[in-house]
């Protein structure tokens, strides 16, 4: 059975430009997260969706952040114009409802020159 | 301001001993925890968890305590290998379970040596 899906799982690009990340969530699930992993904060939620409906996005950093969950087998993050300080692990994890746990993409990796 | 803190960025311990990973938490209204492990380039893994009405939750070689007065929670590993190497996040969040957001510490990095 697929896990959560993301892509790419590197990139590296340069400040100003636009980078979208990918997730994929596991077939049946009906919540779907997204983190942010530095050295300086840990790993801090971004927006979390359930069914397709954003619930809480209070912990994207700013306008520059967006994110979509266009149907329930995928979600995208946007970040425009992006910053050096966006460099980070991004994540994105899913659970069924009523579930014990969230499952954990192996995340994307991103650089901003 | 962290809700959830691990104090201890890294745990080195000797194959076969007890690991003991400890966390704090300030927010009162947290009422179910996790621990979740995480290999270099990989997602982090769920290991166990433990609702606020309980204070001990076994499973296999790890066990997870919460002392609900003192805002803390650790977990043991016992007996440790190294393929317990790994990043051990705590993790907390209110409302019963995991379909709302978790609050994650920064992790501590335990290594178990052969």
């Amino acid at each position: 059975d697929a896990g959560v899906i993301q892509s790419p799982r590197h990139e590296v690009t340069e400040m100003g430009q636009e980078v979208t990340l990918r997730c994929k969530p596991i077939s049946g699930h009906n919540s779907l997260f997204w983190y942010r992993q530095t050295m300086m904060r840990g790993l801090e939620l971004l927006i979390y969706f359930n069914n397709n409906v954003p619930i809480d996005d209070s912990g994207m950093p700013e306008d520059r952040f967006s994110a979509k969950m266009p149907n329930a087998s995928f979600s995208t993050l946007k970040i425009q114009p992006s910053e050096p300080r966006d460099s980070a692990v991004y994540f994105c994890a899913s659970i069924v409802g009523g579930g014990e746990t969230q499952y954990f993409g192996p995340g994307t990796r991103l650089l901003v020159l | 301001d962290q809700q959830v803190k691990q104090n201890s960025p890294s745990l080195s311990v000797q194959e076969g001993r007890i690991s003991i990973l400890n966390c704090d938490y300030t927010n009162s209204m947290f009422d179910y925890f996790l621990w979740y492990k995480k290999y270099p380039a990989e997602g982090p893994t769920f290991l166990i968890s433990i609702s606020s009405i309980k204070d001990k939750n076994e499973d296999g070689r790890f066990t997870v305590f919460l002392n609900k007065s003192a805002k803390h929670l650790s977990l043991h590993i016992v007996p440790s290998q190294p393929g317990d190497s790994a990043v051990y996040f705590c993790a907390a969040s209110e409302g019963g379970g995991s379909n709302y957001k978790l609050t994650f510490g920064k992790g501590t990095l335990l290594t178990v040596n052969p």
